[in-house]
């Protein structure tokens, strides 16, 4: 069975930086075919995908974020994080992180993330 | 970016009607198209992949068909719990991109 949850701080002031963490169970994230990526939804908005981190450790991230987010992985822990930085109140939103490349097969349930001061 | 676009933004439906939902996509990727189911406070589950693979688990009552550029999900025969938000996500062109999503609301 394969489940993923994110975890992290909810509530972020403006200029700060987003760390969240993917813990996940029932698969490896080794060799480059497995991945984790992580999508976001506004509030009231369209799922935006923000990237992915394969398990060979390449990594693609979206033009729109490429500049602010970082993903790293300890398979050790099967853990991924990300991190984002400067945010602001545009990255409000539930953030979520699934297991897959193009497809994502499984899903985390989310964290809601707010920016405020 | 490619861009989904999503129609109708919500569908009033009973249980027991066939609903159909459309996805167009603003340039050619192939068969590179997923359906997701969304619920407020779960995770989203994945229905359909490469446009019409059922995914393990997804009720059959699920199909996904791909003509072009135009991408669609029926339901056969709606269920109490099919009452949710559903998304198209293309994965043939970076950046991956997604619908604005589909309600379906009890009528």
């Amino acid at each position: 069975q394969i489940t993923l949850k994110e975890s992290g701080l909810t509530l972020v002031k403006p200029t700060q930086t987003l760390t969240l963490t993917c813990t996940f169970s029932g698969f490896s994230l080794t060799g480059s075919t497995v991945g984790v990526g992580w999508i976001r939804q506004p509030p009231g908005k369209a799922l935006e995908w923000l990237g992915v981190i394969y398990g060979d450790n390449d990594k693609r991230y979206n033009a729109s974020v490429k500049t602010r987010v970082t993903f790293t992985k300890d398979t050790s822990k099967d853990q991924v994080v990300l991190r984002m930085t400067n945010m602001g109140p545009a990255d409000t939103g539930t953030y979520f992180c699934a297991q897959g490349t193009g497809t994502y097969y499984y899903w985390g349930q989310g964290i809601l993330v707010t920016v405020s001061s | 970016d490619v861009q989904m676009t999503q129609s109708p933004s919500t569908v009033s439906a009973s249980v027991g009607d066939r609903v159909t939902i459309t996805c167009r996509a603003s340039q050619g990727i192939s068969s590179w198209l997923a359906w997701y189911q969304l619920k407020p406070g779960k995770a989203p589950k994945l229905l359909m992949y490469q446009a019409s693979i059922l995914h393990n688990g997804a009720p059959s009552r699920f199909s996904g068909r791909a003509s072009g550029t135009e991408f669609t999900l029926t339901i056969s025969s709606l269920e109490p719990d099919d009452y949710a938000t559903y998304s198209c996500q293309q994965y043939g062109a970076l950046p991956w991109t997604f619908g604005q999503g589909t309600r379906v609301e009890l009528k």
